[in-house]
């Protein structure tokens, strides 16, 4: 497909367990973005790769969120011991720009439910 | 504090109408988005904008950049329009967006 994948889709984790989580983007874009979108909010940033380097991750939340691109193409996003209110839709975007400074392109997204 | 306001929330409205989503921000910015999500979490890019006034099919973006203030347009919407509609503004400085919560717009047959 020529779109931005997720996988998976949904996710069921227990407290505490480990997840992670896929995002195959469009072939060759050059930035990747990660969003945590709560339940009714808009996404937040979580941090942003150009190629394998990972240039800012201020927006991820505490020391159990991890994320590589170690090839420059696909990324995952990791949660260490997960608590319930992990539990969001996880976006991951593209774009073919350095700094996403054009056009995004959205993946559909993983739903993590943390009971 | 939150860099990007949207109103209204949530919308309804009956097919055919015209609609507007408003969004004002706070920072300097060098691009405004407006993004289409619909049921499920697919988001879609229609628009972005720096300037100006842009148009798709029945669609119609605006930006006051003096002003801090975008506005979203639909012209005789349908129940296919039905989705969150989300403001998000790249500021000049720095890699991230910021995102608005979103307006909720559900048209009526």
């Amino acid at each position: 497909g020529a779109g931005v994948s997720q996988s998976p889709r949904y996710k069921v984790a227990k407290r505490g367990q480990d997840v992670a989580l896929r995002c195959d983007p469009i072939s060759g874009h050059v930035s990747l973005f990660w969003y945590q979108q709560a339940l009714g909010q808009g996404p937040e940033f979580l941090t942003y790769f150009q190629n394998e380097a990972q240039l800012d991750k201020s927006g991820l939340p505490s020391d159990r969120f991890f994320a590589e691109r170690p090839e420059g193409s696909v990324s995952t996003l990791k949660i260490q011991r997960t608590q319930q209110e992990d539990s969001a839709v996880y976006l991951c975007a593209s774009s073919f720009s350095p700094l996403g400074v054009y056009e995004q392109y959205f993946g559909p997204g993983t739903r993590l439910t943390v009971t | 504090k939150n860099e990007v306001e949207q109103s209204p929330q949530n919308l309804t409205a009956q097919e055919g109408e015209f609609i507007t989503i408003n969004c004002s921000y706070s920072v300097g910015i060098s691009a405004l988005h407006w993004l289409q999500q619909h049921p499920g979490g697919g988001i879609v890019s229609l628009f972005m904008l720096s300037s100006g006034k842009k148009k798709h099919g029945r669609l119609i973006a605006t930006i006051n950049i003096q002003e801090k203030h975008s506005s979203l347009h639909i012209t005789a919407s349908h129940p296919r329009d039905s989705a969150v509609y989300i403001c998000a503004v790249r500021p000049r400085s720095g890699d991230q967006f910021y995102f608005g919560t979103g307006t909720s717009l559900t048209v009526i047959p």
